[in-house]
């Protein structure tokens, strides 16, 4: 089935240190992406859609400047979270949608996330 | 906001049915209902979805009501490895985003 992968599962780094998380579609093309946030005991919050070739689209709140996406091709969106600070630790999550083929829509599926902590 | 409520936790002895609810009262005519669960430190896992008709896969079976204002997943026979919070989402599905609610803390019981 669709598998979506992310890259790293776990980073610890220190405060003022810029983290790349990547998100790959491993057997299917994938135009949309979402990145979603989770603090713990609390739900998954969407954070921004990544549309490849074109500028991410955030969810009110989040800073675009600090949080940059890149989606440069079918398979690959990347989250950036720029000069991260403490506050941001958290389990950041993406997925991806399927091409639907056949009856009805097919789901997202999700990356297993990472866990970013900042010292 | 999420457009489901479902009940924050329940329990159910390991090998017997588990039935979760799902109230859906406003979805729209071209909305989804999807079934995720979360297992602790891990990206939600897809479960079932359906429009109108009862749904049924290797996982899970998905009951939606006539009226389609609230669903029920059914997990037939519980094991330890199905603890885990399950969410509800109605969405028009494709390249739509997911609003994600508080979920049901699903805990099966040895």
């Amino acid at each position: 089935g669709a598998v979506v992968s992310q890259h790293p599962s776990r980073v610890i780094c220190k405060s003022g240190t810029s983290v790349k998380i990547e998100c790959r579609s491993l057997d299917f093309q994938a135009t949309t992406m979402f990145w979603y946030r989770q603090f713990p005991k609390q739900s998954l919050m969407l954070m921004a859609t990544s549309n490849e070739g074109s500028k991410a689209t955030y969810e009110q709140g989040v800073e675009k400047d600090k949080f940059l996406i890149n989606h440069a091709s079918l398979t690959l969106s990347t989250l950036t979270v720029t000069s991260a600070h403490p506050e941001d630790s958290s389990f950041y999550i993406c997925s991806a949608n399927s091409p639907g083929q056949g009856y009805g829509n097919q789901p997202q599926h999700f990356g297993d996330g990472t866990r970013l902590s900042i010292l | 906001d999420a457009k489901t409520t479902q009940p924050p936790s329940m329990d159910c002895a390991e090998g017997r049915a588990a039935n979760l609810p799902c109230n859906h009262s406003t979805i729209s005519g071209n909305e989804y209902v999807y079934w995720y669960r979360q297992i602790h430190s891990q990206g939600p896992q897809y479960i079932i979805h359906g429009l109108k008709n009862n749904e049924t896969n290797e996982m899970a079976s998905l009951i939606i009501t006539e009226d389609r204002k609230s669903s029920t997943l059914i997990l037939p026979h519980a094991t330890l490895r199905d603890t885990a919070v399950y969410y509800c989402i109605v969405s028009p599905g494709g390249n739509e985003k997911l609003t994600f609610g508080t979920g049901t803390r699903l805990t099966i019981i040895p």
